[in-house]
């Protein structure tokens, strides 16, 4: 099982609204990454978890707030967010950095803030 | 700070023609270079990874090369079929000081293929 899924894939939520995306993997991956994507934009990491502590936070806001309550899971818990935050937001896993390390992507959360 | 650059931005052939894409970046100091495919409104899939001590690795009619000293690799594409058409992405895995790796990846703004039948 190659797959990283992601929940849900629309979001569509107020600037006021408390909002939680989840990602899974049963891959044994140990670290595990956020990643937002503006259209016609490439992916920008926002957080790496390794063995379930946060290692990278690429100076994102506040108002995002991830998580790694196990192994298997990423959360990414959203509150007061702006207009400019409607992105995809894509996770992704991998073993922990081996030469060799490949990350596997989910399809993303498509995500409007109004 | 790596910086990754792909070149074309965009690019249209027709059915079954050989093609390569371009990726460069600024510091030499890499981990791995990996290419990914994405489709519109997707996730990434990763079509080959390449590592530092490497030169090239090759799945079906893809081919990638790696030339570290010049900061360049090329994914070649044989036979392009309309199914080929997405997006492209380089990203590049960086070393830190100590020469281990953090996971980041570093991407390029991709090229955006579309084979026409």
């Amino acid at each position: 099982d190659t797959e990283v899924t992601q929940t849900p894939k629309h979001l569509v939520m107020g600037m006021t609204n408390k909002k939680s995306l989840k990602c899974e993997q049963h891959m044994g991956h140990r670290a595990m990454y956020w990643y937002k994507q503006k259209a016609k934009k490439p992916p920008e990491l926002m957080f790496v978890y390794s063995y379930e502590k946060l290692s990278i936070n690429e100076s994102v806001p506040s108002r995002f707030s991830p998580e790694c309550p196990n192994s298997s899971l990423l959360n990414l818990h959203l509150h007061a967010l702006q207009p400019e935050d409607s992105a995809l937001y894509l996770c992704a896993s991998s073993q922990v950095w081996t030469i060799q390390e490949t990350q596997y992507f989910g399809p993303g959360t498509r995500l409007l803030v109004l | 700070k790596q910086e990754v650059t792909q070149i074309p931005a965009a690019l249209s052939v027709p059915e079954g023609e050989n093609l390569v894409l371009n990726c460069s970046f600024t510091d030499s100091a890499i981990y791995n270079l990996q290419w990914f495919r994405q489709d519109p409104g997707k996730g990434l899939t990763s079509l080959l990874l390449i590592q530092s001590s490497q030169r090239e690795q090759t799945s079906g009619r893809l081919n990638a090369s790696l030339d570290k000293s010049s900061g360049r690799s090329t994914l070649y594409i044989a036979a392009s079929q309309p199914g080929d058409s997405a997006t492209y992405l380089c990203a590049v895995r960086s070393t830190n000081a100590g020469g281990t790796s953090y996971g980041k990846l570093t991407f390029g703004q991709g090229t955006i293929l579309t084979v026409h039948p």
